[in-house]
């Protein structure tokens, strides 16, 4: 079936550090991939997201490539802030009426 | 446009108990999903709403339900609380069943405690 595999957290930074968080998938045809961030206290909300190989999503900073020859879907950004604490999920989406399909979610703290 | 809105935030119950928790999508999404999230198993995938209909159901017992109304709103319900269903329960709606793209849109959730 579908999977999501991120990489486990958490990751710690220093603030203006480059981040990568790791995410590869499994899934049948050509799914849409996006990455949510979850805040303290709040549920989760959409931060990029592509809907075909070669896209590349991008959103305050942060991008991600969707890679179909490695099935990945790596998120970067090239300076953290402080701010950018929180969880991140990677997730696939497969159209025609499929669940979305959410890993395991990586946390970041960045300090200052 | 006002967001996806979960109530109540926080519900602490006891074992044996029932719970319902309600959900409204946002204004013209006509699609409704529920997911439980908790530190070990992190996000779990309970079921989905489109046009009062569940089309899609994840891996939880009978005692989880849900329904949707026809103004879109939806309820989850669970019978016979048990220490384990203690978690975040999140709302999403979004446009479409088929969503073809169209992302999720969370609510804050409802915390729940079954002591």
């Amino acid at each position: 079936g579908d999977s999501v595999t991120q990489m486990e957290g958490p990751v710690t930074l220093s603030e203006e550090a480059f981040l990568t968080i790791n995410c590869t998938y499994t899934a049948t045809g050509y799914p849409s991939l996006f990455w949510y961030v979850q805040y303290p206290g709040e549920g989760l909300q959409l931060l990029l997201k592509a809907t075909k190989a070669d896209d590349k999503g991008s959103n305050k900073g942060f991008e991600a490539t969707y890679r179909k020859e490695t099935t990945s879907f790596h998120l970067e950004k090239g300076s953290v802030q402080v701010s950018d604490s929180a969880v991140y999920f990677c997730a696939l989406q497969r159209t025609g009426g499929f669940k979305t399909i959410f890993g395991a979610g990586t946390r970041l703290f960045v300090k200052a | 446009k006002a967001g996806v809105t979960q109530t109540p935030r926080y519900l602490i119950k006891t074992r044996g108990q029932q719970v319902t928790l309600s959900c409204s999508p946002i204004s013209g999404h006509r699609s409704v999903s529920w997911y439980q999230q908790t530190p070990g198993q992190g996000l779990q995938f309970l079921f989905e709403y489109f046009s009062e209909t569940q089309r899609n159901k994840g891996n939880f017992p009978g005692r989880f339900s849900g329904r949707q109304f026809s103004n879109s709103r939806s309820e989850m319900n669970v019978s016979t609380l048990e220490l384990g269903d203690s978690a975040l329960y999140l709302c999403a709606s979004s446009l479409s069943w088929d969503k073809d793209n169209s992302p999720l849109h969370f609510g804050n959730g409802t915390r729940l405690t079954v002591t």
